[in-house]
């Protein structure tokens, strides 16, 4: 069984830079067959798509975070980043990290399959 | 791109359930749609269109009629209350988009 587990920082200051980290288990970060990706849910908000990345270091990224968002991937560590640049208290939200399959057919990519369980983000100073 | 949701949807115990998510792309993309409880990490409960994953109760199902596609809860139970959304892509196919989520309440 695949499992996924964010960590990092609870707490970030507006206008630094939040950074996470997903450890990924039971499954290989390597394979063909999927993209890694980060979700986030703000209070009482919907679930907000950040971006994905492939085991090639291939990325795909939400374009209204205007490229404050960038992913990076450690094939060795079997574990995948965010780092989130000049954050505000509009990027308090749940951080999930989720594994992506990938599609054979016209799309690219599929559904998330397995997610980790969440780690909440507050930007304040 | 958007994927349109209404926020919020009740039922009474036994009724029939539709939540629907419209979007142009709709017509040539997938939607896949998952349930999340409070506190916790989304579920897949239909993937393309209308098949449902190992586990989900055959009392869930999905439709697709052009840009429109339909999660319909049949008997709906108290175990079903959620926030339901539909998940797709972008009409090229990279760009993951959610929609904004219904509210199902068991009245």
């Amino acid at each position: 069984q695949v499992q996924l587990q964010e960590s990092g920082p609870g707490l970030v200051k507006p206008s630094q830079t939040l950074s996470l980290t997903c450890s990924v288990s039971g499954g290989s970060i390597s394979s063909a067959d999927y993209y890694w990706s980060w979700i986030r849910q703000s209070p009482g908000k919907g679930l907000e798509w950040i971006g994905y990345i492939y085991y090639s270091g291939g990325t795909y990224y939400n374009p209204s975070l205007k490229s404050r968002a960038v992913l990076s991937i450690d094939l060795s560590m079997s574990h995948f980043s965010l780092k989130l640049t000049s954050v505000t208290a509009a990027d308090t939200a749940v951080y999930y990290c989720a594994r992506l399959k990938a599609s054979g057919g016209l799309s690219l990519v599929a559904n998330f399959d397995f997610w980790g369980q969440g780690t909440l983000v507050s930007v304040s100073s | 791109y958007v994927l349109t949701q209404l926020p919020s949807l009740s039922v009474s115990p036994g009724q029939t359930a539709r939540i629907t998510c419209s979007g142009h792309a709709l017509s040539k993309q997938y939607a896949y749609w998952y349930r999340q409880k409070p506190g916790q990490a989304p579920v897949l409960v239909i993937s393309k269109d209308t098949e449902r994953p190992s586990g989900i109760p055959e009392r869930l199902s999905g439709s697709s009629a052009g840009t429109i596609v339909t999660l319909t809860i049949s008997g709906v139970q108290a175990e079903d209350e959620g926030d339901y959304y539909c998940q797709s892509t972008d009409s090229s196919g990279t760009l993951v988009v959610f929609g904004g989520g219904t509210k199902l309440t068991v009245l």
